[in-house]
């Protein structure tokens, strides 16, 4: 079972709307959780990460938010461009040692005319 | 720049064959990982390598080999193996530090005819 739930799977909205995308986790320990952003056909870049103790952090159009008690983020864009079409993709990291990614399946978001 | 890239962009391989798929970073990390991406589907970890002249195998290793015979390269070959090996290839590297943010390649398309 997969330990990081994305939700939507898909998203359509129009240009200048605003959108939140969801992220769920059961993974533990908790490091900290990145926000990649993915173009078609693109390597994924990383847009924010939260630890622990952080509940918002934003980069430009782009508002993460972590609820760690819950287990739970959220990407908030806002303002929509068409070039905010892409594949968003939540990353988990667990406290250990060796490999400790967890990737969701992320949220597929096209912004339309 | 620095950077991860990979060659080549697209690639085609008949059935039985054999295929290696090139990871080149010039970023000085000593992490270097493959995943595999299939449609609806998150990233899935393949091999990765923690330093030259070791690796690991990830999730889904049956059907690949890899080789780090030097920091700056992490080859991934493609067996005839592999049963179903049509998929996007990325190759990422990580640094130190504990926010270390893995850095993805542009990614290598395979198709088998």
């Amino acid at each position: 079972k997969n330990q990081v739930e994305q939700s939507p799977q898909s998203l359509i909205i129009l240009e200048g709307k605003n959108c939140t995308l969801q992220c769920n986790y059961t993974v533990s320990p908790f490091s900290n959780l990145r926000w990649y952003k993915q173009d078609t056909g693109r390597g994924p870049v990383s847009l924010t990460i939260m630890t622990f103790s952080e509940n918002t952090k934003s980069n430009g159009r782009y508002t993460a938010t972590l609820d760690a008690d819950t287990k739970q983020s959220s990407l908030h864009i806002t303002a929509s461009q068409l070039s905010d079409s892409a594949s968003y993709i939540c990353v988990v990291r667990v406290s250990n040692s060796g490999y400790a990614l967890n990737f969701g399946k992320g949220t597929s978001l096209l912004v339309t005319p | 720049d620095g950077g991860i890239t990979q060659s080549p962009k697209y690639l085609f391989r008949k059935e039985g064959q054999n295929v290696t798929l090139s990871c080149e970073q010039n970023l000085n990390h000593d992490a270097m990982y493959w995943y595999r991406q299939d449609p609806g589907q998150g990233l899935r970890l393949i091999y990765y390598s923690q330093i030259v002249n070791d690796f690991q195998k990830g999730d889904i290793a049956e059907g690949y080999s890899v080789s780090r015979e030097k920091k700056e390269s992490f080859p991934l070959t493609v067996t005839s193996a592999q049963k179903n090996p049509t998929a996007f290839y990325l190759c990422a590297s990580t640094g130190e530090g504990y926010f270390n943010e893995q850095f993805f390649g542009p990614g290598t398309r395979l198709t088998v005819l």
